[in-house]
């Protein structure tokens, strides 16, 4: 069964520093994989997702990721972090057969001035 | 922001008392999808349909049932509300696609239930 890592409950970065927060998968096939982040209150949005083609995915927010097959992983990356970054991001992967996903179970990140 | 709608959006009852969650889509949209969301857990399916009257039980089913009469309501129902069943739970949608693919979910803003 499909299944997602993120090692990092929390996360604290400086403001303007660079930011990667991980995300493993555990799949047989070439997966379908989304990364969302959630603002405090607030519903899921996508920020970006993976299906085939370029392993480096542009999304939104200046947000992107990196999928490499050799590693099993999906990790999410911004080159400078701003203070409206504060949130939770959940790393998912899309199971095998069916319109469902499969949820990490969340990094909380925090922006220090 | 699609089109998606839960109510209430906090609600506070009794041990024991049956609890009805609704969401509300406006974009015709297929799947429909029920999560609970838990520290340290993050989002954990409940059932999801997909399509009228057709419906499956995700990981954590046990207690809640769910209904779809039409396509842009899903209901989910505590038949008897446990203090267990305090969380955060969120309706998600997302489109059928052409052949072998995926589409994102979206999700609605939340209910909040606490459960006494």
């Amino acid at each position: 069964a499909q299944s997602v890592t993120q090692p990092d409950i929390h996360i604290t970065v400086s403001e303007g520093a660079s930011l990667e927060l991980r995300c493993n998968y555990s799949y047989g096939a070439t997966p379908y994989l989304f990364w969302y982040v959630q603002s405090p209150g607030q519903g899921l949005q996508l920020l970006l997702k993976y299906f085939s083609g370029d392993t480096l995915v542009q999304g939104i927010k200046g947000f992107e990721a990196e999928f490499k097959r050799s590693q099993s992983s999906f990790n999410l990356r911004k080159p400078s972090v701003h203070w409206s970054d504060a949130a939770e991001y959940f790393c998912a992967v899309g199971v095998e057969g069916a319109q469902k996903l499969v949820f990490g179970q969340g990094t909380r990140l925090t922006i220090n001035p | 922001d699609a089109g998606i709608t839960q109510s209430p959006r906090h609600k506070v009852t009794e041990t024991g008392t049956p609890v009805t969650l609704r969401c509300h889509q406006t974009e015709n949209h297929r799947y429909m999808y029920w999560y609970r969301q838990d520290p340290g857990h993050g989002l954990r399916l409940i059932h999801y349909s997909y399509g009228v009257k057709d419906t499956d039980k995700g990981e954590v089913s046990d207690g809640y049932s769910v209904s779809r009469s039409k396509t842009e309501d899903f209901l989910l129902t505590l038949e008897s509300a446990t203090s267990s069943q305090t969380s955060v739970y969120f309706c998600a949608i997302s489109d059928r696609t052409g052949g072998r693919g995926y589409n994102e979910q979206f999700f609605g803003p939340g209910t909040r239930l606490t459960v006494l």
